[in-house]
């Protein structure tokens, strides 16, 4: 069952702008992580961000986390054509359950 | 460290046949996750492992699939018979810390049953 739900399901941007990518999901959870995912490929782990923290950096990545709101955003700032791909977000619930992924955002970036 | 190791990449077959998936997880990790993605439904966990012992596989279809951890190197995923709605692709991915923190996916096995 989907826990986390992505939006937009489709981005597409000129290289340079910033992409935010959204996630809601329902129930309480330990952390969130984020993963992207190239045509033809496995899923990359990007970031983790835990129940107790509300902003997390990663180079050009940006993870906020509202657990009031069980809402978190990806933002990708200074986009590179590199960067297009399929995001995804995922949940680790409470009570250390496997993760449990979105459908994903596909982000297209146009040089 | 070459990754998570998934094999075959591509596998092709007819409805009715035995399908079999295989995985070798980084080492020292001490889980591992099957999962299958299509358009439709997503990333769905099918069956996962701690320490080579089935945990949950509730996500599991039907009795069609099994899973086998015999060793911490090595997973098999066994679809028998096969029908064409198991088009999918089969992701394995392995975690050291015995939880869900951080997976490292392997490559997938594209399966197109005709």
């Amino acid at each position: 069952s989907q826990q986390g739900e992505e939006d937009p399901q489709a981005l597409s941007i000129q290289e340079g702008e910033n992409a935010t990518m959204n996630c809601s999901y329902k129930t309480s959870i330990n952390n969130l992580q984020w993963y992207r995912q190239n045509s033809g490929r496995g899923l990359v782990h990007l970031i983790l961000i835990r129940s107790n923290e509300r902003e997390k950096h990663s180079g050009r990545l940006r993870v906020t986390l509202d657990t009031s709101k069980k809402s978190s955003s990806l933002l990708i700032t200074a986009s590179r054509a590199a960067d297009t791909a399929s995001y995804f977000c995922a949940t680790e619930n409470s009570g250390n359950t496997p993760l449990v992924f979105g459908k994903g955002t596909r982000l297209s970036v146009i040089a | 460290d070459a990754g998570v190791i998934q094999s075959p990449r591509h596998e092709v077959t007819e409805m009715g046949q035995e399908v079999t998936l295989r995985c070798k997880p980084i080492s020292g990790h001490n889980s591992l996750f099957w999962y299958r993605q299509t358009m439709m439904r997503g990333l769905e966990l099918l069956i996962y492992f701690n320490n080579n012992v089935p945990i949950d596989d509730s996500g599991m279809p039907e009795d069609r699939f099994s899973a086998k951890m015999p060793n911490a190197s090595f997973s098999t995923l066994k679809i028998q018979p096969s029908e064409p709605r198991d088009s999918a692709v089969y992701f394995c991915a392995s975690s050291p810390m015995g939880g869900s923190e951080k997976l490292f996916f392997g490559s997938g096995t594209q399966l197109s049953v005709l």
